[in-house]
């Protein structure tokens, strides 16, 4: 079993529509929780970024962690074509550790 | 200030040959980072270096060597390559007292070995 694991889609949505991205993960001791998005043939870019349990909001972006169930989401609303790309999760235990990737979402968001 | 930059972009080797792989940061960060995302594998560490002078290993070191020539430098060494290597290598970075996840990435390196 994967430390991370993440439903790798594709997931198609139309533009406008709210999208859920989720990862669960089994080592309960995970303290950070980053989402990185990464478009065609590019690097990945740091996007949301939460320490412990609860939730962080920027702009149209929510990120959720539910430390209990060992679940992380990501919620884009008012979805834009732009937002098409790979979602990858990752997680790491404490300052200093080492980061751990989900496989990564792919999300195309259709005009 | 061009952050992560990696060379080649691309690179095809037969079985058996060696390459290094280049990346440099201009962000005056102190940790360097080598990994590789094959499909359904996400973002594998191969090795990564805390600081000028010291690498370590990561999740998937086996037929890697790397060198941290300064700070700004982290190459990446195939000494003889295989074809479960074909994959796209990126080189990330991150600066002291910033959060460690925030890793600043390179646009990769897409290397095939027949």
């Amino acid at each position: 079993q994967k430390e991370v694991e993440q439903d790798p889609g594709p997931l198609s949505v139309p533009e406008g529509a709210i999208v859920s991205l989720n990862c669960t993960y089994s080592n309960s001791a995970f303290q950070y929780f980053m989402w990185y998005r990464q478009y065609s043939r590019k690097g990945p870019e740091l996007l949301m970024y939460t320490y412990s349990s609860g939730n962080k909001e920027d702009g149209r972006f929510t990120a959720q962690v539910d430390k209990s169930s060992k679940y992380i989401s990501l919620f884009i609303r008012d979805s834009q074509p732009s937002d098409s790309a790979t979602y990858l999760c990752a997680m790491m235990l404490n300052q200093g550790g080492k980061l751990i990737f989900g496989q990564g979402t792919e999300l195309s968001v259709k005009p | 200030n061009a952050g992560v930059t990696q060379t080649p972009k691309f690179q095809v080797l037969k079985t058996g040959q060696s390459m290094t792989l280049q990346c440099a940061q201009d962000m005056n960060h102190n940790s360097m980072y080598w990994y590789r995302q094959d499909p359904g594998m996400g973002l594998r560490l191969i090795y990564y270096s805390a600081s000028e002078g010291t690498t370590d290993k990561g999740e998937v070191p086996n037929g890697y060597n790397v060198s941290r020539l300064n700070k700004r430098e982290f190459s990446l060494r195939l000494e003889s390559a295989a074809p479960s290597q074909t994959s796209v290598y990126f080189c990330a970075s991150r600066g002291t007292g910033t959060a460690l996840g925030e890793q600043y990435f390179g646009p990769g390196t897409r290397l095939t070995v027949t």
